[in-house]
Order: C-alpha cells, then structure tokens, then sequence
C-alpha cells in the first residue's frame, strides 16, 4: 500500500527547532518531498531528498533513511510566519505525488 | 519569476451542473498534475499530462476529464457537479521531475 504518516500538530515558540517526522510504506519509491501549506494557500515545494542523509535549505533541513522508511523535516530558528501545514510526499516512477495526511505547526510567541 | 496560472479563483456552481478550471503552467515545464483538496484534507492527485500527453491517473471520478493543449495549458472538466465536489483545485507543474512541483493558487470551487 501507500500511506505516509505524521504527526497530526506540532507546536513550538519562536527560535525554538522542530522536527516533523515521516514514515511511508511503499514501493518503487524515488524519493521523499516536503511541502509547506498556508491556511487558504496553495502547497510550496521546501526540499527534496532522493539518498539517505541530510539536506539543508537555509532554516530547513531534510532527512532521509531509506532503510528505515523515515524521513524528517527540521526547522530551525522558528518564526511565527513559519506556522503552517507541513505535508512529506512521495514520488514514484510514473508523474504522481502522493501526499502525507499534514502536520499542522502552530509558532507561538 | 512566472508562476502556474489558475482560473477562475473561485467558482459557484449548482448540483449538476458542469464546471471548467483552466490552468497555465510555467513556461518550459513539461508536467502537468491537478489535485483535488477538501477541508482539512491533504491533496488528492487526480491526473498528470507530459507533454500534452496523459502520463498518469488517481482518483479522477469518470464525471472528471481533463486534457492538455498545444499551447501547454490544461482544463479540468467537471461534470454533474455533487456537493461532495467542492474543494480546492490545485494545478501544478514540473520540469523532469514529479518530485518538485509548483503550484498555482488554486480554484476554490463550492457546489450548492
């Protein structure tokens, strides 16, 4: 099957780290996207991670294991604009992305 | 920078009627997807097209039909319109690779 699962809500304070966590379970899996949704807004691309390891974007770093079907999203240094929805997303060998259920991040002063 | 082009931004329709969403992706981007997203939802791929060719098929009800144009810009065509219909419509493009898409603003459409 194909499903991906996070974390419902995350909430953190300003300048705090958070780390939203993704498990998957598929197959024929080319890799892990992360996607940062405003209330209204439509879904922004943040990172992408074919091989295991880590990449980092500025605030913005993802994880990957590939063995461990796990991936993450930290974000650093929050900012109150930072809160949002954050969905993982898989990709596969045909032109489909399938979606996370969304962690919904909620930034506090 | 060019971003996807969405129209209309909202639209009203009634159960059963028909609905048309257009999309204008980024210039030079070779994929086209449509995502369904209702309330509190994640977003639903519906259908993709490379190359004005369709390329890959979701959760597209048979009332659904889509198609790419020569010029590169797509239509969602929806018909018989129900309640459950309405959401968010995002279209969203890419260059050789599914895995970063953009998005466009989207369509909210509400069937009444």
């Amino acid at each position: 099957g194909q499903s991906l699962e996070q974390p419902s809500e995350v909430t953190a304070v300003e300048g705090a780290i958070v780390q939203i966590n993704c498990t998957y379970q598929t197959s024929g899996f080319y890799g892990l996207s992360w996607y940062q949704q405003h209330d209204g807004g439509a879904p922004t691309f943040l990172s992408y991670n074919a091989l295991d390891g880590l990449e980092e974007t500025g605030r913005f770093s993802s994880f990957l294991s590939r063995s461990d079907s796990y991936g993450y999203l930290l974000l650093q240094e929050l900012q109150m604009k930072d809160s949002a929805s954050y969905f993982c997303a898989v990709s596969y060998n045909t032109d489909k992305l399938i979606f996370g259920t969304g962690t919904r991040l909620q930034v506090f002063p | 920078a060019a971003g996807v082009i969405q129209s209309p931004r909202h639209l009203i329709k009634e159960k059963r009627e028909t609905a048309t969403l257009k999309c204008y992706p980024i210039p030079r981007h070779d994929t086209v997807y449509w995502y369904q997203q209702g309330p509190g939802q994640d977003p639903q791929f519906l259908i993709s097209f490379y190359e004005k060719m369709q390329s890959d098929k979701g959760s597209i009800p048979d009332r659904f039909s889509a198609q790419q144009f020569s010029d590169y810009h797509s239509e969602l065509n929806m018909s018989s319109l129900e309640l459950g219909d309405s959401a968010l419509y995002f279209c969203a493009s890419s260059r050789k690779s599914p895995s970063e898409q953009y998005f466009g603003p989207g369509t909210r459409l509400t069937v009444t």
